[in-house]
């Protein structure tokens, strides 16, 4: 099992430019979920998915649009990149199953994304 | 609202104990939760936490929470090297989302 995948590894955008990060588990889980990390901030949610086909907004949502294609994939759009969008981006899921069960993210490796 | 504090550096010596603090505002969650992230990599579960228990010990780590002040903490047992990383508590409620809410992050460096 590869877990939580994330493509590209790196990206350097210029501002204005759109690009999509792609994520994908092999886990079979439910929940799907995308953050960023910044230094002093910790891990901030922008967009999740509780199931397939549905997707909920985050804590930092602005400027992001998500998709979640099928039950494995998870993608995060940015559609105007701004410098402000440079960070460290973290796709994570976890099983859900509800009912008061502890419920354990796994996150990917994460993309470096610099906005000149 | 949910919220959740840490410090962001903790030094110490290796064989030393270190203890990372945390405080959060939500007292309905259900799980307190701590992450490890190592350089360069994505987040990683040390260990947790149920909300009605008061401690939990797990080899070289301790976790003790305090409800009525809602502060949580993670003592890790002789230090090494290899501890060195950020350290992210985080709550979570038992539901159908599984959202976390994760604090800033305490990096520990540990020195030979």
């Amino acid at each position: 099992n590869a877990g939580v995948t994330q493509t590209p590894k790196f990206q350097v955008l210029k501002t204005g430019q759109s690009m999509t990060l792609q994520c994908a588990q092999d886990m079979n889980h439910n929940s799907m979920y995308w953050y960023r990390q910044d230094p002093g901030m910790g891990l901030r949610l922008i967009y999740y998915s509780a199931s397939e086909g549905t997707t909920d907004k985050g804590e930092v949502p602005n400027g992001y649009n998500v998709s979640r294609l099928n039950k494995r994939e998870f993608s995060l759009r940015l559609e105007s990149a701004a410098p402000s969008q440079t960070s460290v981006y973290f796709c994570a899921s976890s099983e859900t199953l509800g009912r008061g069960a502890r419920d354990e993210q796994f996150f990917g490796p994460g993309t470096r994304l610099t906005v000149l | 609202g949910e919220d959740v504090e840490q410090s962001l550096f903790l030094s110490v010596r290796e064989g030393d104990s270190s203890v990372i603090n945390c405080t959060y505002t939500d007292s309905s969650s259900t799980y307190l939760y701590w992450y490890k992230q190592e350089p360069g990599a994505g987040l990683q579960l040390l260990t947790y936490i149920f909300s009605n228990m008061d401690m939990k010990q797990d080899q070289r780590l301790t976790v003790l929470l305090n409800k009525k002040d809602k502060h949580l903490s993670l003592r890790i047992a002789d230090t090494q090297t290899g501890d060195s990383a950020i350290y992210f508590c985080a709550e979570g409620w038992a539901g159908n989302t599984g959202k976390l809410i994760f604090g800033q992050g305490t990096t520990l460096q540990v020195k030979p």
